[in-house]
């Protein structure tokens, strides 16, 4: 079984500049998260899609930040215009059913931004 | 306060020891306890969950959750240099988020 892909896996941009990250879940999962993870912390939600509706995005920079998940199946995220503090990794999941209770989220190897 | 909090380490050990990780979190609605691991430059991986309190024991591995200190630990018996890795404590309440700690770095020396 493919795991989560994710591109690209290395970006490196000048602060207020776009960037684009893509993700394609596992086949047949039905939601599908993106993470912040800021070195030395853990992952932060910041969206959750269950099929193409939105769940959870109450974390998501909305003034930069934007993602959409077309058909239900791939999903990007856009920050437009980066700041420094967005140098971070970008970390996208899925779990077949809705995520609740002990259901396992599977995580991609993530896209490593660097904003100078 | 963060919702959980994660002794930060980093840890260093002899091929053999035995690992302790620990997490303490402020949710008491928090039902379900996971720790992931996180090789470096991939993504977490769930290694064990466990519902409420109690012990959880698989191979090497034991996940602990003393739900009335809110404190939950993980145990590694002798433990391997493919040990090495960050773990990650997570936990989740029943509006299905996850929240995760800050990750304990732990390197086996062999």
């Amino acid at each position: 079984e493919a795991g989560v892909a994710q591109s690209p896996r290395y970006k490196i941009i000048e602060k207020r500049q776009s960037v684009a990250f893509w993700c394609n879940p596992i086949s047949g999962h039905a939601t599908l998260y993106w993470y912040q993870q800021i070195l030395g912390q853990g992952p932060k939600l910041l969206i959750q899609f269950q099929n193409n509706g939105v769940v959870d995005d109450s974390q998501l920079p909305k003034d930069r930040f934007s993602a959409e998940r077309l058909k239900g199946v791939d999903s990007t995220l856009k920050i437009q215009p980066a700041k420094l503090e967005d140098s971070a990794v970008y970390l996208c999941a899925s779990s077949l059913g809705a995520g609740g209770g002990a259901e396992t989220q599977y995580f991609g190897p993530g896209t490593r931004l660097l904003v100078l | 306060q963060k919702e959980v909090e994660q002794d930060p380490g980093p840890l260093s050990v002899p091929e053999g020891a035995i690992v302790s990780l620990n997490c303490t979190y402020s949710n008491s609605a928090f039902q379900y306890f996971m720790w992931y691991r996180q090789y470096s430059r991939k993504g977490p991986e769930l290694l064990m969950y466990t519902y409420s309190s109690g012990n959880k024991e698989d191979g090497r591995f034991t996940a602990q959750v003393d739900k009335s200190s809110k404190y939950i630990s993980l145990f590694i018996r002798d433990s391997q240099p493919s040990d090495s890795a960050t773990y990650l404590c997570a936990q989740r309440s029943n509006d299905y988020k996850l929240s995760f700690g800050a990750g304990t770095t732990v390197t086996v020396r062999a």
